[in-house]
């Protein structure tokens, strides 16, 4: 079975611009969690998502958003790049959304210059 | 809140000397704990997690964490590593009852050393 993927694996972003990040969760899982990993730092909650609907927002500002499509699968987008934003973002799956079951993709490495 | 604080940023050992990576927690409330292992560019892995029961939980690769509720503390310990144990570890809580978001301390980068 194909683990949690995540796409694209690097991209390089202009400040200003913005960015969609991609996610497939493992087959039959109905949850995906966003967190953000700045170098040198755990990875900080974003979002997560469970049957399509919102269950839980980090302290991210408005830029940041996120939504789950009816395959589960998911998108991050982050509007108005800044530099700050420059970090590995990973997804996790679940199977019912709770967070003792998680796996996680191998991220996605965004580079805002 | 919930906080998670990995007391080690750095642990350098020896190839099959015994480690601890040291992990404290603050939370109100009853949690589960998480150690999560990275590797170079790569994602998280679980490698063990206390949920109820046996405060001892032990990993399939060698890897043991007690949890100690009085002390408020999920260290991992191994008794002997090896070079492939080289990592990043990363400690994590969560509320019981199924909260959505894992909440994890900063890392302690593990280099075993021939």
């Amino acid at each position: 079975d194909a683990g949690v993927t995540q796409s694209p694996t690097h991209l390089i972003k202009t400040r200003g611009q913005h960015v969609t990040l991609r996610c497939s969760p493992i087959s039959g899982h109905k949850s995906v969690s966003w967190y953000q990993q700045v170098l040198g730092q755990g990875p900080q909650f974003i979002f997560q998502y469970y049957e399509k609907e919102e269950r839980g927002r980090g302290n991210f500002p408005d830029r940041f958003s996120a939504r789950q499509f009816p395959n589960y699968s998911s998108e991050l987008n982050v509007n108005a790049l800044l530099l700050g934003d420059s970090a590995l973002y990973l997804c996790a799956s679940s199977l019912a959304g709770l967070n003792t079951e998680a796996f996680f993709g191998q991220g996605t490495r965004l580079t805002v210059v | 809140a919930q906080s998670v604080t990995q007391l080690d940023s750095q642990v350098p050992v020896f190839e099959e000397a015994p480690v601890e990576l040291r992990c404290n927690y603050s939370s109100s409330v009853s949690v589960y704990l998480f150690w999560y292992v990275q590797y170079p560019n790569q994602g998280l892995q679980l490698l063990l997690k206390y949920l109820s029961g046996s405060t001892l939980v032990e990993s399939i690769n060698g890897f043991e964490a007690e949890f100690n509720k009085s002390q408020t503390s999920f260290h991992l310990r191994k008794p002997s590593v090896h070079i492939s144990d080289t990592a990043e570890y990363f400690c994590a809580v969560s509320e019981g009852g199924g909260s959505e978001k894992l909440v994890f301390g900063k890392g302690t980068k593990l280099t075993v050393n021939p």
